[in-house]
């Protein structure tokens, strides 16, 4: 399986902050990268496809960014809204998905 | 935007059986991928298995391979994950995910997901 490892764990920040998480991937990946923000108790969103296309109707605040093993999600002025878990997602190997163990971002 | 509607939370015995259910209502998944996606306490994301109605194919992570069951039901709309042998461990929420399709092709990713139904087990 492609390992997914992303970097903080856990994040404090402030609003209108600049945020970045990294996610890796334990082999080339090409731009099979999606990332995915999920609030406490509800279903996950997705919010950039293919590394870094932003997925429709998603705040332009939001980017990713990278290639090959090392991928980047980039929030750009942080607001309330986006205190959440992120979580990235390999499709290179299709269909054994694998997932990043989560980013949470709290508020500082 | 398809909502997707799963079943309500399930607390089940060591060794046992569970079926989730997952209801499409303003669109449908017949012609896309519908995955099972499980996140344990504490964990990560854990992909395992989809289901492609319109070819009639399932596909399974290995770690799950015989132990889960994907069907679908076009009639209704619904999916079905179906776990057998729980064990402590298997204890988790479990989603279902629609996987997008462009063209004629599945693309990967996942835009619409059901709430998620808890499933405890234990003795």
């Amino acid at each position: 399986d492609i390992q997914m490892t992303q970097s903080p764990s856990s994040l404090s920040a402030s609003v209108g902050d600049r945020v970045t998480i990294s996610c890796r991937a334990s082999q080339n990946i090409g731009t099979y990268l999606n990332w995915y923000q999920q609030k406490p108790g509800k279903a996950p969103k997705l919010l950039i496809y293919g590394a870094s296309s932003l997925e429709s109707g998603v705040p332009s605040r939001f980017s990713g960014s990278g290639s090959g093993t090392d991928f980047t999600l980039t929030i750009s002025s942080l607001q309330p809204e986006d205190f959440a878990t992120y979580h990235c997602q390999q499709n290179y190997r299709t269909p054994m998905y694998t997932f990043g163990q989560g980013t949470k971002l709290e508020i500082k | 935007q398809v909502q997707l509607v799963q079943s309500g939370a399930e607390v089940k015995k060591p060794g046992s059986s569970v079926k989730v259910s997952c209801t499409a209502s303003g669109g449908t998944f017949s012609d896309h991928g519908l995955s099972w996606v499980r996140q344990a306490p504490g964990h990560g994301f854990e992909w395992m298995g989809r289901i492609i109605s319109m070819f009639i194919t399932t596909n399974y992570a290995q770690r799950f391979q015989g132990r889960v069951t994907i069907t679908a039901d076009e009639s209704t709309s619904t999916a079905y994950m179906e776990f057998n042998s729980l064990r402590s461990e298997d204890t988790a929420v479990y989603y279902c995910a629609r996987e997008r399709i462009v063209g004629a092709t599945l693309v990967g990713y996942f835009d619409s997901w059901g709430q998620g139904t808890l499933v405890t087990v234990s003795s």
